[in-house]
């Protein structure tokens, strides 16, 4: 069993399109985050939910919209991409309050707007 | 201060030989400090961690070792194998009230040579 999937593990659209990565974790964990990976590999936090409530939003633009429906899942939906969103979106989730605060990724989803 | 500054950018070992990368911070509020392993295609894994008041840990073929009051930390490869080519992530950990977040190093990517 996967314990952090993320589908589409690849996206290619064309700029200004709108798109969906969905994350799913089956850790029983409560908090779930959003990194983005860049071409240089700097990970980079974007969002964190705990419990379905935002408790970090990293000076992302606000054409990415995270969405919490359950703390199981957490899905991020980007309007009007540009090439700049370019990028590996990585979801991740850990246990709050956790001793060692391990942090438990997804395979990742690589986003390519053309 | 939220930073960690991680080098070299990339290293080149021999089989056998000892691989090591280096991490920097400033923040004295960081409380774990993990290394995170990532393979092409993958997201990244834990691999060890080490709290501040610890000076070693060792697992295995990787040590970590800690210098508080230099605020730097470094990982350990003994014995590199092309196994262990990977990107290696040092973290800092910060505790804050709305959770705990784990900034990363710009990444080394490490090339075992057979």
């Amino acid at each position: 069993d996967t314990a952090v999937s993320q589908t589409p593990k690849y996206l290619v659209t064309q700029m200004g399109n709108d798109k969906s990565i969905k994350c799913e974790q089956n850790l029983g964990h409560d908090t779930m985050y959003w990194y983005k990976q860049d071409s240089k590999k700097f990970l980079k936090i974007m969002f964190s939910y705990n419990n379905k409530e935002l408790i970090i939003n990293e000076t992302v633009p606000n054409r990415f919209s995270p969405k919490s429906p359950d703390k199981a899942h957490l899905n991020l939906h980007i309007n009007s991409l540009e090439l700049g969103d370019s990028a590996v979106y990585f979801c991740a989730s850990s246990q709050r309050g956790y001793n060692t605060g391990e942090l438990f990724f997804g395979e990742g989803s690589r986003l390519t707007v053309l | 201060q939220q930073q960690v500054k991680q080098s070299p950018q990339s290293l080149i070992v021999q089989k056998g030989g000892i691989s090591i990368i280096n991490c920097a911070y400033e923040n004295t509020a960081f409380d774990y400090f993990p290394w995170y392993q990532q393979f092409p295609g993958k997201g990244p894994a834990l691999l060890i961690a080490i709290r501040p008041d610890v000076s070693e840990k060792k697992e295995g073929r990787f040590t970590i070792s800690f210098n508080k009051s230099a605020k730097q930390f470094s990982l350990h490869i003994m014995d590199s194998q092309p196994g262990d080519s990977a990107t290696y992530f040092c973290a800092a950990r910060i505790q804050q009230t709305s959770g705990s977040r784990l900034t990363f190093g710009e990444g080394t990517q490490l090339t075992v040579n057979p």
